[in-house]
C-alpha cells in the first residue's frame, strides 16, 4: 500500500458504457496525476491536477474527463471509449507539482470490449 | 517527450551489482533525475533522485556524471525481486515523462 488507492483493480466495459476509475491519496498532497500505459508502451502523462485546477491536458480526447473536487480525490470520467483505450490507467499524487517525487497507485486495467 | 535514453534490456547475476546506465544529454541545471521501477503491471516506484552528487539509500545508488548528461543507477546486491523495468527521468515543471525504461532481469 503506497497511500494512493485506486479503484477499481480491473474493469470490463462496453463502448456505450459509462463508467468512472476513483484515485484516493492520504499523503496530504497538494497535486494529482492520470497516466495511461497501453500494452508495450511508455507511460502517458493524461492530466496534471494542482490545489484541484487542472494545469495540463496533453491532448487527451473527450471521452476521458477528469474530476478533481478535493486534493485527496481525482477520478477519471468514462464515456463512449474504443477498445484502444484498454490499457492501465495510473493515478499518481506529489506534494507539489514542482520538484518533487510521485506517489502512483497500482493502476485500474480497463478493458474496453 | 522523455528525455532520457536507456538500454531497453539488462541480464544481471543473482548478488552481484546490477549497473543501469542512462544518458540525459540535453538535461538542464536545475532539472533533476528520478529512476522508478515497475514490476509487472504494478505502479512504478520510486527508487532515488538527484541533482548533481552522488545518492545513496537503502536501495540502490545514484551515480551522476560531473558534466550531468549521463547517470547510473546500482542495486548492490540484486535478488530475483528486483526484476523490473526501470525508467530513468529527467523531471520537468509540468511533471514527469516516462521513456521506455531498461527491461532488468535477474537470472539465478
Amino acid at each position: 500500500e503506497t497511500g494512493v488507492t485506486q479503484t477499481p483493480r480491473h474493469l470490463v466495459m462496453g463502448m456505450t458504457n459509462k463508467k468512472s476509475l476513483k484515485c484516493e491519496q492520504h499523503l496530504g498532497h497538494n497535486a494529482m496525476y492520470w497516466y495511461k500505459q497501453s500494452a508495450k508502451k511508455p507511460l502517458e502523462l493524461m492530466f496534471v491536477y494542482s490545489l484541484e485546477e487542472r494545469v495540463e491536458n496533453n491532448s487527451v480526447p473527450s471521452r476521458f474527463s477528469p474530476e478533481c473536487p478535493n486534493s485527496s480525490h481525482l477520478f477519471l470520467h468514462l464515456h463512449t471509449l474504443q477498445p484502444e483505450d484498454s490499457a492501465l490507467y495510473l493515478c499518481a499524487s506529489s506534494p507539489g507539482p514542482g520538484s518533487y517525487g510521485y506517489t502512483f497507485g497500482s493502476g485500474t486495467r480497463l478493458t474496453v470490449v | 517527450d522523455a528525455k532520457t535514453t536507456q538500454p531497453p534490456s539488462m541480464d544481471c547475476a543473482e548478488g552481484r551489482a546490477a549497473n543501469l546506465p542512462c544518458n540525459h544529454s540535453t538535461i538542464s541545471g536545475n532539472e533533476y533525475v528520478y529512476w522508478y521501477r515497475q514490476i509487472h503491471s504494478q505502479g512504478p516506484q520510486y527508487i532515488i533522485h538527484g541533482l548533481k552528487n552522488n545518492e545513496t539509500n537503502e536501495m540502490a545508488s545514484l551515480i551522476i556524471t560531473e558534466d550531468r548528461k549521463s547517470s547510473t543507477l546500482i542495486l548492490p546486491h540484486a535478488t530475483l525481486r528486483d526484476t523490473a523495468v526501470y525508467y530513468c527521468i529527467v523531471r520537468v515543471p509540468e511533471g514527469f515523462y516516462f521513456g521506455t525504461g531498461t527491461s532488468l532481469t535477474v537470472i539465478p
